[in-house]
């Protein structure tokens, strides 16, 4: 059972305009939510994250909202730039329960210039 | 800092065989944990280890095992290789357990199983 879902597989923007980037989950204990980001031959590196306590989290071009009641989660990345081409992966985790990272599948985001 | 660095970097082993990967955290960090990467899964969860203790683990049949030294140092071995252990296998280390968001990769294990 997939706990975390990555629906969409790929996307493609042009170069300065918004990236939306969807993740949904289904475990309402899931508390702490991160995004990597992984380039080919490279292991992901982490790039933002969420607590439950919190909706909104920002960090330069790169901002993360949280729908609890929805269970989702977006990434938007304003603007986009094309070394932002990588492939973006949603995780998350119960703090203080299992503690381990459930990761989706990733999405392929491909900025065009 | 060197970061977290995993050798081999690829490898090709026949069914049935066994494997062991390595894992070098970086300097300091005490958490070790591992996943494997597949087109259709994602990255799933495998195990983390924290001072040479196993402190978790994700859903994956005992052919799969770990262990850490007390450098930090971890491995990780596959036994009885199947088709489906074909992944990339990726380490991660942080210093303390549940950093997720000071956890760094390393480049990963590319395992061919043929």
């Amino acid at each position: 059972d997939q706990q975390v879902k990555q629906n969409s597989p790929s996307l493609s923007v042009q170069e300065g305009r918004i990236s939306i980037l969807n993740c949904d989950y289904t475990n309402s204990m899931f508390d702490y939510f991160l995004w990597y980001k992984k380039y080919p031959a490279e292991g992901p590196t982490f790039l933002i994250s969420i607590s439950s306590i919190k909706d909104k989290n920002e960090d330069g071009r790169f901002t993360v909202f949280l729908n609890k009641s929805a269970k989702h989660l977006s990434l938007h990345i304003v603007p986009s730039q094309p070394g932002d081409s990588a492939v973006y992966f949603c995780a998350s985790t119960h703090q203080g329960g299992s503690e381990k990272l459930v990761f989706g599948k990733g999405m392929k985001l491909t900025v065009n210039p | 800092k060197a970061g977290v660095t995993q050798t081999p970097r690829y490898l090709i082993k026949t069914r049935g065989q066994q494997v062991t990967l390595s894992c070098s955290p970086i300097s300091g960090h005490r958490s070790v944990s591992w996943y494997q990467q597949t087109p259709g899964q994602g990255l799933q969860f495998l195990f983390e280890y924290f001072s040479e203790t196993q402190r978790n683990k994700g859903n994956f049949p005992g052919r799969f095992s770990g262990r850490q030294f007390s450098n930090s140092r971890s491995e990780m071995n596959v036994s009885t290789l199947e088709l489906g252990d074909s992944a990339l296998y990726l380490c991660a280390s942080s210093s303390g357990l549940g950093s997720y968001n000071e956890q760094f990769f390393g480049p990963g294990t590319r395992l061919t199983v043929l």
